[in-house]
């Protein structure tokens, strides 16, 4: 078993939709990040966060640190938001444990 | 862009040949990690550099793999003795040597196919 779990696999919405992407770990952790993948791409921090809430623009990243649990939000989902979304936990940057990712398609 | 860049960004070899991939991170950054991630999966931790200094190596780091990050700027990973399931997307990132664990910056990634 993973020792982060990300559900769902696979996620299709429609343009405008609220989408929420979950993690679960089993790990200690100092930090959670959330991070985008574009296909052939690089990949891109989103949030780094050890409590509480943060929010960028249309996206908020929650944690809760007591059931182990982080949640990303995406509001008024675009196309453009299509990638795969990657939480990854630890107790250091370079301990990090990463999930297999969660594929957004967002249809016009 | 994220300021952090790698290259080759596509390398195809012939099993049993050298490569060596280079990763140029941003410049105030003092740690630098090298992450190596197969289809369908998120990146796995390889190796991490503060500075000069090779800190930690992770047992997916056979004797075949090797890094260095001379002067503590650019770092270089080589794997010699190339083997299929060495394929992979080899990904570096770095950040500042913070203990508010600062967020990572990572490159685009080098895509290794070993025929």
């Amino acid at each position: 078993k993973n020792e982060v779990e990300q559900s769902p696999q696979n996620l299709t919405a429609q343009e405008g939709e609220f989408i929420t992407i979950n993690c679960s770990y089993s790990v200690g952790i100092s930090a959670l990040h959330w991070l985008q993948q574009h296909p052939g791409g690089g990949i891109v921090s989103l949030f780094m966060l050890s409590s509480g809430k943060k929010k960028h623009g249309r996206l908020i990243a929650t944690i809760n640190i007591q059931e182990k649990h982080s949640s990303l939000h995406i509001t008024a989902s675009h196309p453009r938001d299509s990638a795969v979304y990657i939480c990854a936990a630890g107790g250091s940057n370079y301990k990090l444990t990463f999930g297999k990712g969660t594929l957004l398609t967002v249809n016009p | 862009d994220t300021g952090v860049s790698q290259d080759p960004r596509h390398k195809i070899t012939k099993r049993g040949q050298n490569v060596t991939f280079r990763c140029d991170p941003i410049s105030e950054h003092n740690r630098l990690y090298w992450y190596r991630q197969t289809l369908g999966q998120g990146p796995e931790f390889l190796t991490y550099f503060q500075n000069e200094a090779q800190l930690e190596k992770s047992r997916l780091l056979s004797d075949r793999f090797s890094a260095e990050r001379p002067k503590g700027s650019f770092s270089t990973l080589e794997i010699q003795r190339t083997e299929q399931g060495d394929s992979a997307m080899y990904l570096c990132a770095s950040s500042l040597d913070d203990t508010r664990n600062e967020k990572l910056f990572f490159g685009s990634g080098t895509q290794l196919s070993v025929l």
